[in-house]
C-alpha cells in the first residue's frame, strides 16, 4: 500500500488479557520497526526486523512481549498478560534497507489496559 | 551507543515569530540525523534528514536544520511559525550498527503557537 498501515487504531483491554497488534509495511521496505510511546514520553525502541535476518529484540521490555514477521510482509506484536504500564501508543515503521532513507511511520495503535 | 538530547520539553512562540528547537546527539562517527513531527492523533512525519555534505538541510513545511559537528548539534529552525506548526517534534540519530538501522529518538519538544 501507499503507507504503513496499523490495526487496530485503538484497543482497550482488560489487565491480564493478551493483545495482538498488526503492522502492514510499505511494499518493498525490507526493514520494519516497532516503537512504544508512553504518554508524554519519547519513542522507545522495541524490535527491528530486516529481511530474513534474525530480529533485533534488544528493546523488548519483558518476555510478555513478542513479535513476528514473515519475510518482508506483515508483522504482529503480541503482548501477553497485559499490565497497566503497557498502556501506550505502539508505532510501527518501515524503511528500505539503507538507514539513510529514514522511516515511514504508521499512525499507531493506542493501547489502553484497564 | 548513540543518544539524543532535546533539552526543551515545551516551547511557546507567537505566530510569525522565528523558531529554533535544540537537538544534541552523541555518536562516535558521522551520524545520520533526522527531525520528525507528530501532530495530535497523527503518526510521525519526516521533516528533514542529514547524511553528509551541506550542513544546512532544507525540509518540508519551510523547516531547515543545521548540522554542527563541533557542537554535536542538529537544531531545527523556521523563520516564521504558523499556527499549524503546533505539534511535537522529535530529533533522531541513526547509524549502521551491528543491530541494524535503528533510530534513537529524543524525548521530544512540544511546540505551542500563540495567535
Amino acid at each position: 500500500g501507499a503507507g504503513v498501515s496499523q490495526s487496530p487504531s485503538n484497543k482497550v483491554t482488560e489487565k491480564g488479557k493478551d493483545v495482538e497488534l498488526r503492522c502492514d509495511p510499505i511494499s518493498g521496505h525490507t526493514a520494519l520497526y516497532w516503537y512504544r510511546q508512553r504518554l508524554g514520553q519519547g519513542l522507545e525502541f522495541l524490535i527491528y526486523f530486516q529481511g530474513n535476518s534474525a530480529p533485533d529484540k534488544s528493546g523488548l521490555p519483558s518476555d510478555r512481549f513478542s513479535a513476528e514477521r514473515t519475510g518482508e510482509s506483515v508483522s504482529t506484536l503480541t503482548i501477553q498478560r497485559t499490565q497497566q504500564e503497557d498502556s501506550a501508543v505502539y508505532l510501527c515503521a518501515s524503511s528500505r534497507q539503507e538507514s539513510n532513507y529514514g522511516y515511514t511511520f504508521g499512525s499507531g495503535t493506542r493501547l489502553t489496559v484497564v | 551507543a548513540q543518544s539524543v538530547t532535546q533539552p526543551d520539553i515545551h516551547i511557546t512562540v507567537s505566530e510569525g515569530a522565528s523558531l529554533e528547537l535544540r537537538c544534541n546527539y552523541s555518536y562516535g562517527a558521522t551520524p545520520y540525523l533526522f527531525w520528525y513531527v507528530q501532530s495530535p492523533g497523527q503518526g510521525l512525519q519526516l521533516l528533514l534528514k542529514y547524511f553528509s555534505g551541506d550542513t544546512l538541510v532544507q525540509g518540508i513545511k519551510g523547516f531547515e536544520a543545521e548540522f554542527k559537528r563541533s557542537q554535536s548539534s542538529f537544531n531545527l529552525r523556521k523563520p516564521s511559525v504558523h499556527w499549524s506548526d503546533a505539534a511535537e517534534y522529535f530529533c533522531a540519530v541513526g547509524a549502521l550498527t551491528g543491530g541494524g538501522n535503528k533510530l534513537t529518538f529524543g524525548t521530544g519538544t512540544q511546540l505551542k503557537v500563540e495567535l
